[in-house]
């Protein structure tokens, strides 16, 4: 399995602020996904980082609340824009790829806005 | 995304006993994947299924992918202090590449 490394693993930001979180793997990947974990719940989809192009957003999610980069097949940013108290959640870089479809995940980026 | 029923939501079991937790959905999955989640860390895989009917083993744990590839049950016999964690179940729809959808977790907490 990939080894995931996200920066930082925690941050307590000001509302209306941006962070921006990124996600290094020891190898080249296929596919490289971000999650979002709000407090207590399961894990969301926010999008899909494509290398190359622009990344592909589930619904609910848009570009200019959460602009993703990826410009490699080892790293991707997600950047949490203009945040509020209700962007506090864990966020989760995945990845993918290879012959088989198990998706392996970073320990994560703790948020809090205050 | 599609939405998994995921069950129990919370088991609170003495040291030794087994467990038995599903998942079920509306839909077909491709392929169905179990994590555990610790307190500060990420998900951590522990079996992944690619067939219906598939029934794979690691360790303590057993988890089986239905015939119908709309379930999937993890069974973790002989239970110890270090099962503690948030069980996911996960779906991956044959569309959709390698993005999953996820059950709202089996909290496990287990006694000495």
């Amino acid at each position: 399995s990939a080894v995931i490394s996200q920066k930082p693993s925690r941050d307590i930001c000001q509302r209306g602020t941006s962070l921006t979180i990124q996600c290094q793997v020891d190898s080249q990947v296929t596919m490289m996904f971000w999650y979002r974990q709000q407090p207590g719940q399961s894990l969301t989809l926010i999008a899909t980082a494509n290398q190359g192009s622009e990344a592909t957003y589930e619904s609910g999610f848009v570009i200019d609340k959460f602009p993703i980069s990826r410009p490699n097949l080892t790293f991707s940013t997600l950047t949490v824009s203009n945040m509020s108290p209700e962007d506090s959640s864990i966020y989760l870089c995945s990845v993918a790829g290879g012959l088989d479809t198990e998706a392996f995940f970073g320990q994560g980026t703790r948020l809090t806005v205050v | 995304g599609q939405q998994l029923n995921q069950s129990p939501q919370s088991m609170f079991i003495q040291e030794g006993e087994d467990v038995s937790m599903n998942c079920t959905s509306s839909s077909i999955f491709n392929t169905w994947l179990w994590y555990k989640q610790e307190p500060g860390e990420g998900p951590v895989l522990l079996i992944a299924l690619y067939k219906a009917g598939e029934l794979t083993s690691n360790g303590r744990l057993t988890a089986q992918f239905g015939i119908t590839r709309k379930d999937s049950f993890l069974n973790i016999s002989a239970s110890i202090p270090s099962d503690v964690g948030i069980y996911f179940c996960a779906g991956q729809l044959s569309h959709s590449g390698y993005a999953l959808n996820f059950g709202k977790g089996t909290s496990l907490l287990v006694t000495p």
